[in-house]
């Protein structure tokens, strides 16, 4: 199993900032996701982060407005970037074990 | 384009009877599915996958069925109970075990 923590939990952003969302996994692991979930909607993949390699964006989503790091094989960053309103959302880390997906408890953004 | 449907009313079920949430897809040709429990403001949990050749797994109280003809998945609670009142969702997986995408889930709500 994994276990993931997050920071911030929670933040209240004014429009045109960036926050940065960092994600911790207690062990080692290749495949690293974020997604965001809207509120009462299912989830959206962002990017997938494998480390030592370019994330992959899905369609819709770009490096510029979600910069992400991966420095190794227990951290990542997501960047939101000059946010507005509709990035209110709520951003969850992801990772995967052999066929099982383990999700951090996210973090609740809302921008103002 | 792919597309994950669930149940999008609530589901309300009297405490011991089954439950039963249904996941249909289509244009799409999953090697697994996976059924996830989200409780308000937490990640969802993993809960069972079953890959394109079985067609029933079980765990627990749990049991999925899956059916490539008719592209749809059953999900059952027997026995249910108050504690099982969450949001479920089910995902589809591809054989190269990249991507996950999420349907939008059912909230269920068990009544004593």
């Amino acid at each position: 199993s994994a276990v993931i923590s997050q920071k911030p939990s929670r933040d209240i952003c004014q429009r045109g900032t960036s926050l940065t969302i960092q994600c911790q996994v207690d062990s080692q692991v290749t495949m690293m996701f974020w997604y965001r979930q809207q509120p009462g909607q299912s989830l959206t993949l962002i990017a997938t982060a494998n480390q030592g390699s370019e994330a992959t964006y899905e369609s819709g989503f770009v490096i510029d407005k979600f910069p992400i790091s991966r420095p190794n094989l227990t951290f990542s960053t997501l960047t939101v970037s000059n946010m507005s309103p509709e990035d209110s959302s709520i951003y969850l880390c992801s990772v995967r074990t052999l066929l099982e997906q383990f999700f951090g408890p996210g973090t609740r953004l809302t921008v103002l | 384009s792919q597309k994950i449907e669930q149940n999008s009313e609530a589901l309300n079920i009297q405490e011991g009877k089954t439950a039963t949430l249904t996941c249909n897809y289509t244009n799409y040709s999953p090697a697994y599915l996976q059924w996830y429990r989200q409780d308000p403001g937490r990640g969802p949990v993993f809960l069972l996958l079953i890959r394109e050749n079985e067609k029933e797994k079980r765990k627990e109280r749990l049991k999925v069925t899956f059916d490539t003809t008719l592209k749809q998945s059953l999900f059952h609670i027997t026995a249910s109970q108050p504690a099982d009142s969450a949001t479920y969702l089910c995902a589809l997986e591809n054989s190269s075990a990249s991507k996950i995408i999420f349907g939008s889930g059912t909230r269920l709500s068990i009544r004593p």
